[in-house]
């Protein structure tokens, strides 16, 4: 079946310092590709999304990229805070039930 | 206030029981989905609903049960026939087809079988 492989599992930075996490995805029908952030005990929330007809987002200190025809995209977080720590996810499908998502990510940035 | 409410947020059970979580929501969404969430395994679909009084199985459908018979309700059933039922589930919900896609997630449900 379809399936998205992210990596790392884990990620730990010192404050200030960017993070990037990778994720690929094997359905080439896919056309949007949306990252959530669930903090430690809380909902997962969408912090940014891309759909196929862009190579690049961004919003503030956080860009997504997308190469389809490598068939993978990336979360960039530039001058990380300690509010950044979190699980990150990414997805790609098509949208709501043909969504497929990745592991997780748990990010650390230390103080 | 919008949003999605999902009760009980912890639940024990002992085997062999029928648990029935809820998902309620106030956002007029016609989609909502139930995902279970396991350590290292990211989020996984277990039943989605596009419109009211329908509902299709998604990847691990096996051992639960669920109903739309209101747009804002979506209860998720956990059988007995679930072999290993202990997980976080996540309930969630989107504007449906035509959509941006985003999904509005409730603050989960822990299931524990004792």
């Amino acid at each position: 079946g379809e399936n998205v492989e992210q990596h790392p599992s884990t990620l730990s930075v010192q404050e200030g310092d960017s993070a990037v996490i990778k994720c690929t995805y094997s359905d080439s029908a896919s056309n949007y590709f949306p990252w959530y952030k669930q903090e430690l005990g809380k909902r997962p929330q969408l912090i940014i999304d891309i759909r196929s007809n862009v190579g690049e987002k961004k919003d503030q200190r956080i860009a997504v990229t997308l190469n389809k025809t490598a068939k993978h995209f990336s979360l960039h977080i530039t001058e990380t805070q300690p509010e950044d720590s979190a699980v990150y996810f990414c997805a790609a499908g098509t949208g709501g039930f043909k969504t497929i998502f990745g592991a997780g990510t748990r990010l650390f940035v230390k103080a | 206030d919008g949003g999605i409410t999902q009760s009980p947020k912890y639940l024990f059970r002992k085997e062999g029981q029928n648990v029935t979580l809820s998902c309620e929501q106030n956002l007029n969404h016609d989609a909502m989905y139930w995902y279970r969430q396991d350590p290292g395994q990211g989020l996984r679909l277990i039943y989605y609903s596009q419109i009211v009084n329908d509902f299709q199985k998604g990847d691990i459908a096996e051992g639960y049960s669920v109903s739309r018979e209101k747009k804002e309700s979506f209860p998720l059933t956990v059988t007995s026939a679930q072999k290993n039922p202990t997980a976080f589930y996540l309930c969630a919900s989107n504007i449906g087809a035509g959509g941006s896609g985003e999904l509005f997630f409730g603050e989960g449900s822990r299931l524990t079988v004792l």
